[in-house]
């Protein structure tokens, strides 16, 4: 079974621009989750999706968000970029319906802001 | 919202000895607790997890503990190897979906 799959890998972007990032989760996961991971902050919750609909959100600005399509696919946008963004996003899908369950989560982009 | 803390933030045991890290929570509705490992330039994988109505669980060289009560659970490695070597993350969650709360992580050397 393949793996939860994350595009791009890396991304370099200025300040004030915006980037949407990709997550594939794996088949049969419905539940997509997204995570940013910082040296100094650790992993911080984005949000979750579940069958398209946004199920959970964590302390962001509205500046990002997210979207899932009908096959679970989701992506997230970060709009008018900052420096502090820089960071590692992370994917992570589960089975999930109700309840916390097991997460897998993807490789990650690597997203660093000039 | 919940907050998790770990101990200790780094951690160098020699090959064969055993490594324990500690997680505290603050939510006392957080029922799932799973740790995860994170090697240089992946993402996280699970390697264990517990439920809030188990106490301990157990699987080959590695362990996790659960005190409800005093709201904290540790991960327990036996026998370390070099490839243990990783971060490793506790975290929290609710059975309300999946937004898990993550400890600051561990770096965990096993020196061979």
């Amino acid at each position: 079974k393949a793996g939860v799959t994350q595009t791009p890998r890396y991304l370099i972007k200025t300040r004030g621009q915006q980037v949407t990032l990709s997550c594939s989760p794996i088949s049969g996961h419905r539940s997509v989750s997204w995570y940013q991971q910082t040296p100094g902050q650790g992993l911080q919750f984005l949000f979750e999706y579940f069958s398209e609909t946004q199920r959970n959100k964590g302390n962001f600005p509205g500046r990002f968000s997210g979207r899932q399509f009908s096959n679970s696919r989701s992506e997230m946008n970060v709009s008018t970029l900052e420096l502090g963004d820089s960071a590692l996003y992370l994917c992570a899908s589960s089975l999930a319906r109700l309840g916390a369950v097991e997460q897998f989560f993807g490789p990650g982009t690597r997203l660093t802001v000039l | 919202g919940e907050n998790v803390e770990q101990h200790p933030s780094t951690l160098s045991v020699q090959e064969g000895d055993s490594a324990v890290i500690k997680c505290t929570y603050s939510d006392s509705a957080s029922n799932y607790f799973p740790w995860y490992k994170q090697e240089l330039g992946k993402g996280p994988q699970l390697i264990i997890d517990i439920r809030s109505n188990v106490g301990e669980k157990k699987d080959q060289r590695i362990a996790v503990t659960l005190n409800k009560t005093a709201k904290h659970f540790s991960l327990h490695i036996t026998e370390t190897q070099p490839e243990d070597s990783a971060v490793y993350f506790c975290a929290a969650s609710r059975n309300t979906g999946n937004q898990f709360y993550f400890g600051t992580g561990t770096s965990l050397t096993v020196i061979p």
